[in-house]
């Protein structure tokens, strides 16, 4: 069976701070994402990996991929409170769909 | 443009009723998908429909059922809802390719009373 497993499941963090959630699958699929979900919206793309050593940046939110460890990275440099959300990484897509994570709930404070 | 659509974007109604969510996409993609993210937020995969294929989660019970009239376009149509199909259902389209990725729509929020 498919898994995806993320941690932390909750983090509390104050601005300007960095911080990694990790996200690590067990599945023969490489192809690793990364959604954003606001309280009460849909799921926001960010990245999608699709090889061992992918790095993708975008402002202030860096992912990785490391499949020989079935292991994604996602960086937060220099948090601000806009970077609040729940972060879910997700593994497989094609006609099997998405295994999603649990998600990561992360606050920042001021 | 709105890219996938759902309506309705709420849904509130009894036990033992049949009900319908209706999706549809302009981006030219060929897959498309239901997902049901519940109170807890975990997400998870119901349905895809490719070209015609429908692959079902073997979890998904039968009282739902997804029909699609076109490419464009992945209904959900739902028998005898039950309290615990109260969900926030999401549909997604992607293309069929490398990278697969896939984009969703607002979601429909169905209470169950």
């Amino acid at each position: 069976e498919l898994k995806v497993e993320q941690n932390p499941l909750f983090l509390s963090m104050q601005e300007g701070k960095n911080y990694t959630i990790y996200c690590n699958y067990s599945t023969t699929s490489d192809r690793l994402y990364w959604y954003r979900q606001d309280p009460g919206k849909s799921l926001e793309s960010l990245f999608v990996l699709l090889s061992n050593g992918a790095v993708k940046q975008e402002g202030r939110l860096m992912a990785s991929l490391d499949t020989k460890a079935r292991l994604s990275t996602l960086h937060i440099t220099a948090a601000v409170h806009d970077l609040s959300a729940t972060y879910f990484c997700a593994s497989g897509g094609g006609a099997d769909g998405l295994t999603f994570g649990k998600g990561t709930h992360l606050i920042i404070q001021p | 443009d709105t890219a996938v659509s759902q309506t309705p974007k709420y849904l509130v109604t009894q036990m033992g009723n049949d009900k319908s969510i209706k999706c549809e996409q302009n981006l030219g993609h060929d897959t498309m998908y239901w997902y049901k993210q519940d109170s807890k937020k975990f997400l998870k995969i119901m349905f895809s429909y490719n070209n015609k294929e429908l692959i079902i989660n073997e979890t998904v019970p039968n009282r739902f059922s997804p029909k699609s009239p076109d490419k464009a376009h992945l209904n959900l149509h739902i028998n005898s809802l039950e309290l615990g199909d109260s969900a926030v259902y999401f549909c997604a389209s992607s293309y069929k390719g490398r990278s697969y990725e896939q984009y969703f729509g607002p979601g429909t929020r169905l209470t169950v009373t």
